[in-house]
């Protein structure tokens, strides 16, 4: 069955980076769309971007440019997010989630990752 | 695109609800659902506003194209407790509406 397994909980420092990982199986990696989303409470959910496995091309909510950059790594189909320069605003969950195709929802996901930014 | 929710509601099992989603400029018919329990991941309800997605009951039901969207769960059961989510991918970026806390009395 599909699964989604991601890193477990990071506590970082302020202007600190930090990089999560979402390992898949169970289905095609490298023909797949693979999304990143933030929540925080009450804000609801953001979509942070989408990255093709198959040729790494990826497509960013411009709210995301700059802070997020997204990576794969076929051979142990795994999905990678880069977070850089982390503030307070950045303390949030974050989920990895497969991507279906042209239209685009998210019908597997990661547990999430909760992440923290204090000193 | 803003999908505007109402908050929450508190119904009692067997009763049939409808949340609703009204987006602030058409989406077309890419309007989806999902369902979080809290601690948990969402999942996946409804997608292209009225397909049910595999393994979910019947109980749910998806209708609406272009600015308003409608989930509906008939009946009610404890179990579905939970918040609720509509997303939209139609408009770039893709958007989600504040969720609707559902509570059974």
């Amino acid at each position: 069955q599909v699964k989604l397994l991601q890193s477990g909980a990071e506590l970082v420092k302020p202007g600190a980076s930090v990089k999560l990982s979402c390992k898949t199986s169970g289905f095609t990696f490298s023909t797949s769309y693979m999304s990143w989303l933030k929540q925080v409470p009450g804000p609801s959910i953001e979509w942070i971007g989408w990255i093709y496995a198959g040729d790494g091309g990826t497509n960013y909510n411009q709210k995301f440019e700059g802070k997020a950059t997204l990576t794969v790594d076929k051979s142990s189909s795994t999905a990678y997010m880069y977070l850089s320069s982390l503030t307070s605003e950045d303390a949030a969950v974050y989920f990895c989630a497969r991507t279906y195709g042209g239209s685009s929802y998210f019908d597997y996901w990661g547990q999430g990752v909760m992440v923290t930014v204090s000193s | 695109t803003v999908l505007t929710q109402s908050p929450a509601l508190a119904v009692s099992p067997g009763e049939r609800i409808t949340i609703s989603c009204r987006a602030s400029e058409s989406v077309s018919t890419l309007m989806h659902w999902y369902q979080q329990k809290p601690g948990q991941q969402p999942t996946l309800l409804i997608y292209l506003a009225s397909n049910l997605e595999s393994g979910v009951p019947a109980r749910f039901s998806g209708s609406g194209s272009g600015t308003d969207f409608t989930l509906t769960i008939d009946p009610v059961e404890a179990d579905d407790t939970a918040t609720y989510y509509c997303q939209q991918t139609w408009n770039d970026p893709w958007t989600f509406g504040g969720g609707t806390k559902l509570e059974l009395k």
